[in-house]
């Protein structure tokens, strides 16, 4: 089993620039995460969706967009990326129905964006 | 919302030494999670924890929602053991998870 798979691992942006990172899952689990990690910081939630059809907001979701392309996967948009966006990305996804907070969280690798 | 904090910032321990790590949280929570992220970056689940006490191998972890506060317990500490631990909490209105901004660990040979 691939877990949670996300790509690109590496990315390097202009200002202004669009992006998407793409995530997938195999363990069928019905909740799906987008988190940054900053310097320093612990992870904050960008968006979820807590089962195919839905997203939410989380804590820092101004400046991206998600799309739940099915159960499998999640992606996340920058429309206009920003210095302020240079980050590492974690998707992450859970057996749970009802939101970000239900059972285990499993992690992809990882996607280190940098916005100049 | 929820704040989550956790003890120490840094540590440093010899292979060998055992270690305790704290993770305070400031409201009742309905879940309660221990991770490690190694040196490249990944990110692993240790313990799913809301209450009571859970072992795995040399880890175990301990959680007194009662009082606000989890333990990670790491016996016979190895170099593999390096990286950052973090704890996440969540439960309240928003039932959103909330990380701490974890304990660096180096264990050194």
């Amino acid at each position: 089993n691939a877990g949670v798979t996300q790509t690109p691992k590496f990315q390097v942006l202009k200002t202004g620039q669009s992006m998407t990172l793409q995530c997938a899952q195999d363990m069928n689990h019905n909740s799906m995460y987008w988190y940054r990690q900053d310097p320093g910081m612990g992870l904050r939630l960008i968006y979820y969706s807590a089962s195919e059809g839905t997203t939410d907001k989380g804590e820092v979701p101004n400046g991206y967009n998600v799309s739940r392309l099915n159960k499998r996967e999640f992606s996340l948009r920058l429309e206009s990326a920003a210095p302020s966006q240079t980050s590492v990305y974690f998707c992450a996804s859970s057996e749970g129905v009802w939101g970000p907070s239900v059972e285990k969280l499993f992690f992809g690798s990882g996607t280190q964006l940098s916005v100049l | 919302g929820i704040q989550v904090e956790q003890s120490p910032p840094d540590l440093i321990l010899q292979e060998g030494a055992n270690s305790t790590l704290r993770c305070n949280f400031s409201d009742s929570v309905n879940n309660l999670q221990w991770f490690h992220q190694n040196p490249w970056g990944q990110l692993i689940n240790l313990f799913y924890i809301p209450s009571g006490t859970k072992q795995n191998g040399r880890l175990s972890a301990t959680t007194v929602a009662t009082e606000r506060y989890s333990l990670l317990y790491i016996s016979s500490s190895q170099t593999t053991d390096s990286g950052v631990y973090f704890c996440a909490a969540g439960g309240g209105a928003t039932n959103k998870l909330i990380f701490g901004t974890g304990t660096l660990l180096a264990v050194q040979p």
